[in-house]
């Protein structure tokens, strides 16, 4: 199994400008999480998906925030505009209905200059 | 409050050392309890989970969880300079689905 897989793993753009994030969970979990990674606040859930359902999105920080996962094997968050404090590690994770781990993805690293 | 606490560190021990990381939460009704190690720029993988008030051990690795004290420890005996990492406490909220809520880590430092 190739795991979690995130993409891109570096991010640089503009303030200003859209950033889409994606993730393919690992075949037949049916939870998928958005974390996002600073050196000050740590890792902050952003949103929660169980069979590609939003359950849980109090942890996305505001309206220029939203993700999606249109089926079972895909899911984007996507920033617009950026802006320089959205700097950040954002990691994908998923993990079976009621299984106790949850399976990281490498991460995408975005930094908006 | 900060739902889930922990040391920042860092915690340096020497190899072959005990090494000690806790971890507090604030949810008296927390159900799971997990510790994750994260090397630099990698992502977070799970090492033990613990459910029930005691000690749990795998190989080099002990868990420890106290429901009245609410905390949680991680124990690695043996410490290796491959030990070296970020530990991660993450507590499953109560009553609902599997979200795990973070703490911030505990740098770990082992040297030879």
């Amino acid at each position: 199994d190739a795991g979690v897989i995130q993409s891109p793993r570096h991010e640089v753009t503009e303030m200003g400008q859209e950033v889409t994030l994606r993730c393919k969970p690992i075949s037949g979990h049916n939870s998928l999480f958005w974390y996002r990674q600073t050196m000050m606040r740590g890792l902050e859930l952003l949103i929660y998906f169980n069979n590609n359902v939003p359950i849980d999105d109090s942890g996305m920080p505001e309206d220029r925030f939203s993700a999606k996962m249109p089926n079972a094997s895909f899911s984007t968050l996507k920033i617009q505009p950026s802006e320089p404090r959205d700097s950040a590690v954002y990691f994908c994770a998923s993990s079976l209905h009621g299984n106790t781990e949850a399976f990281f993805g490498q991460g995408t690293r975005l930094t908006v200059v | 409050q900060k739902e889930v606490e922990q040391n920042s560190g860092p915690l340096s021990v020497p190899e072959g050392a005990i090494a000690s990381l806790n971890c507090t939460y604030s949810d008296r009704g927390s159900q799971s309890f997990f510790w994750y190690r994260q090397y630099s720029g990698k992502s977070p993988e799970l090492i033990m989970f613990i459910y029930s008030n005691g000690d749990k051990e795998d190989g080099r690795f002990t868990a420890q969880l106290n429901k009245a004290s609410q905390y949680v420890s991680l124990l690695i005996r043996d410490s290796q300079p491959s030990d070296s990492a970020t530990y991660l406490c993450a507590v499953k909220r109560a009553g609902g689905s599997y979200i795990p809520t973070f703490g911030r880590g505990t740098s770990l430092i082992v040297h030879p």
